[in-house]
């Protein structure tokens, strides 16, 4: 069955601190990979995505992800965080020729000063 | 460009009433999406409309209908409203072109609350 999984439902950091959320998948076909990020009472905004080519993705806001496709992951980064990142990260996988993406759960991302 | 717009942004209904919510994109998108959010369970597909006259059945349809009878428009309606449908409803579009493929852009919400 295709599916996203975000394993982490609640991360906390403090500024200026790395960041890494994970992100696995489980689809038949080449996945195409999405992140957003929701900020409280907002919609839905895209931070990046991986099609083909370079497997590492750079995106907005200073972050990136890596697709790995031997461990059916795609791993959001930012090397240094900001209050404003504060925020919540949704996985996203579809594939060519589809037209649905199948969500995962969201991480909720919360940065101390 | 607004991109993907929403109305309302808030609603409260009573159990049993009717309302239809209304999403507008002026991207000229093929695709359009309803989702709901709710805690901890992340978006789920409502339904969906790959162009103008069609509609789909998503993750999560009963009690809910749609129309798409423009391009630019998705109506998402409930015709008689339970409380198990207060959540956040956010529409999306898509283009599906090489390039943008599954690319969808949301919009704002609406907050509906069913007593």
């Amino acid at each position: 069955a295709q599916s996203v999984t975000q394993p982490d439902i609640h991360i906390t950091v403090s500024e200026g601190a790395s960041l890494e959320l994970r992100c696995n998948y489980s689809y038949g076909a080449t996945p195409y990979l999405f992140w957003y990020v929701q900020s409280p009472g907002q919609g839905l905004q895209l931070l990046l995505k991986y099609f083909s080519g370079d497997t590492l993705v750079q995106g907005i806001k200073g972050f990136e992800a890596e697709f790995k496709r031997s461990q059916s992951s795609f791993n959001l980064r930012k090397p240094s965080v900001h209050w404003s990142d504060a925020a919540e990260y949704f996985c996203a996988v579809g594939a060519y020729n589809t037209d649905k993406l199948i969500f995962g759960t969201g991480t909720r991302l919360q940065v101390f000063p | 460009n607004a991109g993907v717009t929403q109305t309302p942004k808030f609603r409260v209904l009573k159990t049993g009433q009717s309302m239809t919510l209304l999403c507008a994109q002026d991207m000229n998108h093929e695709y359009m999406y309803w989702y709901r959010q709710d805690p901890g369970m992340g978006l789920r597909l409502i339904h969906y409309s790959v162009g103008e006259g069609t509609t789909a059945k998503g993750e999560v349809p009963d009690g809910y209908n749609v129309s798409r009878l423009k391009k630019q428009n998705f109506l998402l309606g409930l015709e008689s409203a339970a409380p198990s449908q207060t959540s956040v409803y956010f529409c999306a579009s898509s283009l599906l072109a090489e390039g943008d493929e599954n690319t969808q852009y949301f919009g704002p919400g609406t907050r509906l609350t069913v007593l």
